[in-house]
């Protein structure tokens, strides 16, 4: 899987959208990216995955640019609850001998602010 | 309620012994997962099972073993052979083996080895 490359921490003040960059900048034609958060001392909260067209559901928004070397991820209005570590991860759809784990970096420590 | 459940949340033992972490989840899926966490750190792939009677070694399998008998459960055995087994473990479980489904993961169990 290509490796991913995020800010070790950001801050963003409630109310306000948070937008989260990441680097793939080795990403290859079938890798996926996604987005999982982990709440502290909890188990990680998938989020939102895409290829490469924008994706919207009730959490965020996944937004990809076109060469697909970066993606950002959107929280509209952010909370207090979305404090977190916000990982991005790519991953090839499928492989030959069927789906491994997931590999996690270090994410991105979101910090909302009242 | 569908979910996975990981027991006990907090677990002591003393060094030398073996320990077996449970992770059983009731949403049909064919795929599970154990990931250990350590502070600061992401999430490391210990073992993962695409199906029953079935499972392969991750990046960090040594001084760790596991079974997977029945379709929802998929202990996890942390033997006196791993030499740091004091972490955060994560189980997770996906709906198929293809890969693109997202992982939902359990609550954890952190494990403290004196």
């Amino acid at each position: 899987d290509a490796k991913t490359t995020q800010p070790t921490s950001m801050d963003c003040a409630e109310g306000r959208a948070a937008n989260l960059p990441c680097n793939h900048s080795t990403i290859s034609g079938n890798e996926y990216v996604y987005w999982y958060r982990q709440i502290h001392s909890q188990g990680p909260q998938y989020i939102i995955h895409g290829l490469k067209n924008n994706e919207t559901n009730e959490m965020a928004s996944l937004i990809i640019t076109e060469d697909r070397k970066s993606s950002t991820l959107i929280l509209p209005h952010a909370t207090l609850r979305d404090t977190a570590v916000y990982y991005c991860i790519v991953r090839v759809a499928y492989r030959g001998g069927g789906a491994d784990g997931l590999t996690f970096g270090k994410g991105t420590h979101l910090i909302i602010q009242p | 309620d569908g979910g996975i459940t990981q027991s006990p949340k907090y677990l002591f033992r003393k060094e030398g012994q073996n320990v077996t972490l449970s992770c059983e989840q009731n949403l049909n899926h064919d795929a599970m997962y154990w990931y250990r966490q350590d502070p600061g750190q992401g999430l490391r792939l210990i073992y993962y099972s695409q199906i029953v009677n079935d499972f392969q070694k991750g990046d960090i399998a040594e001084g760790y073993s596991v079974s997977r008998e029945k379709k929802e459960s998929f202990p996890l055995t942390v033997t006196s052979a791993q030499k740091n087994p004091t972490a955060f473990y994560l189980c997770a479980s996906s709906p198929s083996s293809s890969g693109l489904n997202e992982q939902y993961f359990g609550p954890g169990t952190r494990l403290t080895v004196t």
